[in-house]
């Protein structure tokens, strides 16, 4: 079956940084994508990645490793407003997106 | 203006009702999504479609309908609203010319009593 995994909620301190981790199954695989979320918001893209590696884009950057089914968000810098849910979304075969449940993201002053 | 809009944005109805929630978008992409968001459960699937005469059921299609009416338009329709189809509603849309990235309307908060 297909299956994304990530943590439930996280908690980080204003100023520092935090890795979100995401497991993901799918039938096939055609990239990963991490989105926003602030509560009762619509999703908003961050991040996606097809090959291996570490994409950087500002404060925000994502890993990818096809081989181990793994993918992470890192957040540096973490300000007041980067709480939010982090939601790790796989790709498959029919170009169709499988959603983990979100990653509470709570920042401490 | 918004690129991916949603009506109504909030909706309180009853059990039996006949209900449809409409999405309207201007970017111009050929695919579109409607998913429901619960509490501790992520997004969930319902409909897609790939074109206008296309129509796909998602995970959760039991208990709801859809029309494509134009390459712009894709409505949600609950035949008879239940209760535990309370949830956030989204309407997203895709490109495949875009890395298939989605892209979401506002939602709509639907709660049936």
């Amino acid at each position: 079956g297909q299956n994304i995994d990530q943590p439930t909620e996280m908690t980080a301190t204003e100023g520092a940084i935090v890795q979100i981790n995401c497991t993901y199954q799918t039938s096939g695989f055609n990239g990963l994508f991490w989105y926003q979320q602030h509560a009762g918001e619509a999703p908003t893209f961050l991040s996606y990645n097809v090959l291996d590696g570490l994409e950087e884009k500002g404060r925000f950057s994502s890993f990818l490793s096809r081989s181990k089914g793994y993918s992470y968000l890192l957040l540096k810098e973490l300000q007041m407003k980067d709480s939010a849910s982090y939601l790790c979304a796989g790709m498959d075969s029919n170009y169709q997106l499988i959603w983990g449940a979100g990653t509470k993201l709570i920042i401490k002053p | 203006d918004a690129d991916v809009t949603q009506t109504p944005r909030n909706r309180i109805t009853k059990t039996g009702k006949r209900i449809m929630l409409e999405c309207s978008q201007t970017k111009g992409h050929d695919r579109m999504y409607w998913y429901r968001q619960d509490p501790g459960l992520g997004l969930r699937l319902i409909y897609y479609s790939f074109d206008v005469k296309d129509i796909n059921k998602g995970e959760i299609s039991d208990g709801y309908s859809v029309s494509r009416q134009a390459q712009a338009k894709f409505s949600l329709s609950l035949e008879s609203a239940i209760p535990n189809q309370t949830a956030l509603y989204f309407c997203a849309t895709s490109d495949l010319r875009e890395v298939n990235e989605q892209f979401f309307g506002p939602g709509t908060r639907l709660t049936v009593l």
